[in-house]
């Protein structure tokens, strides 16, 4: 079975861009997170979609979006970027409530 | 809200030795617990889960962690280190009431193993 897949693996953009990451769950998992992983402030949670529905959200601005597909691909989207973005992105998938996540490698992002 | 405490950001061990990642966590009701290794330009690998079935917990890569209540630990363990364990760990902690699949994380050890 294949694992979660994220791409791109990295992205370099400048400040005030809008990114956009992409991430294809394990088969049959229909819930989809998404963590921020910086050395300053560690893993954060952004926000979890299940079934094409919002069903947690962390503490961030709303410049950070996600939406998740019919299919349970996700995406992330980042609007005018800040310095402070630059940071290793996470998706992870898992088949049901408390149930483990399984990652996938990550999107750096780099803001310029 | 529930957190996470991992004592220590960084351990260092000899190859061959006990080691020991310690974790404590805050929660209001009997949480799922879990720990999870990070390798360099990787994603997080899952190492264990606790779920309430039993307290001793075995993993992969022979790895264990107990769950302590009385204590709310939940420390990872591995009697002898190899070079292929130095790696980031990272405890984490999901209620099981409320739904969805929020995890939260401790900053994360950073283990080191010396020849």
């Amino acid at each position: 079975k294949a694992g979660v897949t994220q791409t791109p693996r990295y992205l370099i953009k400048t400040r005030g861009q809008q990114v956009t990451l992409s991430c294809s769950p394990i088969s049959g998992h229909r819930s989809v997170s998404w963590y921020q992983q910086t050395p300053g402030q560690g893993l954060q949670f952004l926000f979890e979609y299940f079934s094409e529905t919002q069903r947690n959200k962390g503490n961030f601005p709303g410049r950070f979006s996600g939406r998740q597909f019919s299919n349970s691909r996700s995406e992330m989207n980042v609007s005018t970027l800040e310095l402070g973005d630059s940071a290793l992105y996470l998706c992870a998938s898992s088949a049901g409530i408390n149930s483990p996540l399984h990652f996938g490698n990550g999107t750096r992002l780099t803001v310029t | 809200a529930q957190s996470v405490t991992q004592l220590g950001s960084h351990v260092s061990v000899s190859e061959g030795a006990l080691v020991l990642l310690r974790c404590n966590y805050s929660s209001s009701v009997p949480p799922y617990l879990f720990w999870y290794v990070q390798y360099p330009n990787q994603g997080l690998q899952l190492l264990l889960k606790y779920t309430s079935a039993a307290t001793l917990v075995k993993g992969i890569n022979g790895f264990e962690a107990e769950f302590k209540k009385s204590e709310t630990s939940f420390h990872l363990t591995k009697p002898s280190a190899h070079m292929s364990d130095a790696a980031e760990y990272f405890c984490a902690v999901s209620e099981p009431t409320g739904g969805g699949n929020k995890l939260t994380f401790g900053t994360g050890t950073q283990l080191k193993v010396e020849l």
